[in-house]
This record gives structure tokens, sequence and C-alpha cells, in this order.
């Protein structure tokens, strides 16, 4: 039973560029969500994703923006990178429907730098 | 102010030392999860709890939703115990607040 995967596992991007991260969530499940997590912080929440649709939406600006396909696999895409995007991209699949019975299932994550 | 607070940032112990950590938060949750981060960032969830008590082997988490605070114990702790232990909550909008987490190293 695959769980979630994350690629890349590594990237350097130049500043201005744009990025393209890719997750399949763990057999089963059908929500994706994307966390950013600088350096010594905690993840924070940039967006959830369930039936093709961004359902929530942390305080992240609209250069990050996301897709989910049919297969429940989702992407993240940032544009025009700063410096401070870089950081390690995680991502978190459940399922949907459980309420708040559902746990968290991560990714190993993306470490992106922007030089 | 974040929404997640843990306390301390940052512990070292002595194997065999017990261990607690600790998180308030201020946000209506509908659950709290405790993670477990190792270097590399590979991010393991050790429990999910909405109320009272939960025990898997050596670990134990507590929370009172009163109070809004919960607590993760390590009995017995051992140098493989090191990680980061990271506080999540999930709030009734469905949205996740993390803190910023626990530091922990185990001493042989």
């Amino acid at each position: 039973d695959a769980g979630v995967t994350q690629s890349p596992t590594h990237l350097i991007k130049t500043r201005g560029q744009q990025v393209t991260l890719r997750c399949s969530p763990k057999s089963g499940h059908d929500t994706v969500s994307w966390y950013q997590q600088a350096l010594g912080q905690g993840p924070q929440f940039i967006f959830q994703y369930y039936e093709e649709e961004e359902r929530q939406r942390g305080n992240f600006p609209d250069r990050f923006s996301g897709h989910q396909f049919p297969n429940y696999s989702s992407e993240l895409n940032v544009n025009a990178l700063l410096l401070g995007d870089s950081a390690l991209y995680l991502c978190a699949s459940s399922l949907a429907g459980t309420g708040y019975n559902s746990p968290l299932h991560f990714g190993n994550g993306t470490r992106l730098t922007v030089t | 102010k974040n929404e997640v607070e843990q306390s301390p940032q940052n512990l070292t112990a002595q194997e065999g030392e017990f261990i607690t950590i600790n998180c308030s938060y201020s946000v209506g949750i509908s659950a709290l999860h405790w993670l477990q981060q190792h270097p590399g960032g590979g991010i393991v969830s050790l429990f999910m709890l909405s109320s009272g008590k939960k025990k898997h082997g050596r670990l134990i988490a507590t929370i009172n939703i009163q109070e809004k605070h919960s607590s993760l114990h390590i009995t017995a702790s051992h140098p493989r115990d090191s990680a980061v232990y990271i506080c999540a909550v999930r709030g009734t909008g469905n949205q996740f607040y993390f803190g910023t987490g626990t530091s922990l190293t185990v001493i042989p």
C-alpha cells in the first residue's frame, strides 16, 4: 500500500522562476493538503483540494496555486519565486467524509531552494 | 500570536527519563494531532485526539478540551525518540494550525 509520494525530493530554482511540485495521495484517499515549512518552523497550511476544487486556503498569496486531478493526485504551483519561498513543501492526504476522525498521512516533502 | 503554542522548544533528556511536551491552542477544534518529524522532513502521525487520553507503546497523549491544552508523554525515553514533535489542531473550519515543534534529543 503506497503512502503519500512527492516529487521531486529536491529542487533549486532562481528568483522569478516558476515551479511545480507533485503529490500522489495514499491509496484510497481523496483529499490533498499542501503545507510550507520554513527551516525551524512548524508547517503552514497553504490549501486543501477535494473533488478537484480548492476547498480551504491559508494565508498565502495568489502566486501559490494548485490543481487536483481525477485520480486525486495534486500539483502545487508557485509563480514569480522569491527567496522567502525556500522551504520544505509537504503534502498530506486524507479521506473526506470521515470528519475529524481522518488522520493525516504526510509525504516526505520537496525541499525547494530559491537562489 | 500563534494559534498553537508548544513548550518547550528544545528538550534534552537522558535515556530512560520521562518526557512531557505541552501544547496550548486558542481556536475551537474538532481534533488535535501529535506528529513526529525526523531529520530529512518526513512526518509521521502519532495520535489524533478529540477527548481524553490515548496510549501507544511508550507514548501517551492527553487532551483537556475545556483548558485547550494537550500533553504528549514519553516514558522510558530512548535515543531513537530523538525527533521534532509537532502539535497540530484541526479547526472547526477544517483548517489545520501547527505549532512550531519541540526538538527532543535523548542522550544515551
